[in-house]
């Protein structure tokens, strides 16, 4: 099957500080999509990118899709505790397909006070 | 404002039992998804139903089966559950199988 490749696996950042992580692929996505998970829950939207090109934020989260439309990054500035989290990218490779989305392995975010 | 809910929260299985896990949602999507999330690896697609009366198998679809009840219900069957099959199952759900996928809390399965 297809695979994202999300780096870094781990972020070990401290307050206030700015993160940034990234997936790439060697196949070409239609759509990007960046998801957060916490403990015991089930992931939760952030962004989602339809344009090669695009740049959308959410507050104090910014994502890009790449030109390539083979990757895509997320930045979170002025992290909080609350930030902590698993970070996925996920990308859909067919528009209006409906053949679900392939998953990044994840990105560990963990905040020092 | 459930949106996705999956039943159960919790199982554990012995090897060779069946299991059916439950999934709905009140967003009246069209299109719903099968997961599951193993330690240290993203989601993987099981099956996925487009729309009412349709299913197709995703990535690992072996081992399992799914019905698409109605517009609001899609269930997951373990016909003869294995330790393998241990895992975290998420459902998820989208008005267009184009748009983001929302998912519920999870379904977490252990077989001994």
């Amino acid at each position: 099957g297809q695979q994202l490749n999300q780096s870094p696996q781990s972020m070990f950042i401290q307050e206030g500080e700015d993160v940034s992580m990234n997936c790439t692929s060697s196949s070409i996505f239609n759509t990007w999509l960046w998801y957060k998970q916490e403990p015991g829950e089930g992931p939760v939207l952030l962004i989602a990118l339809y344009k090669a090109g695009e740049l959308t934020s959410n507050g104090r989260l910014t994502a890009q899709f790449g030109i390539t439309r083979k990757d895509s990054f997320l930045n979170i500035s002025a992290s909080i505790p609350s930030d902590v989290g698993i970070y996925f990218c996920a990308g859909q490779l067919r528009r209006g397909g409906a053949d679900g989305l392939t998953f990044g392995k994840g990105t560990h975010l963990i905040i020092q006070p | 404002n459930a949106g996705v809910t999956q039943t159960p929260k919790f199982q554990v299985l012995k090897t060779g039992q069946s299991m059916t896990l439950q999934c709905a949602q009140d967003m009246n999507h069209n299109s719903m998804y099968w997961y599951r999330q193993d330690p240290g690896m993203g989601l993987r697609l099981i099956y996925y139903s487009a729309s009412e009366g349709t299913t197709d198998k995703g990535e690992v679809p072996n081992g399992y089966n799914v019905s698409r009840l109605n517009k609001r219900e899609f269930s997951l069957r373990l016909e003869s559950a294995a330790p393998s099959q241990t895992s975290v199952y998420f459902c998820a759900s989208s008005e267009a199988p184009v748009l983001p996928q929302h998912f519920g809390d999870g379904t977490r399965l252990s077989i001994l």
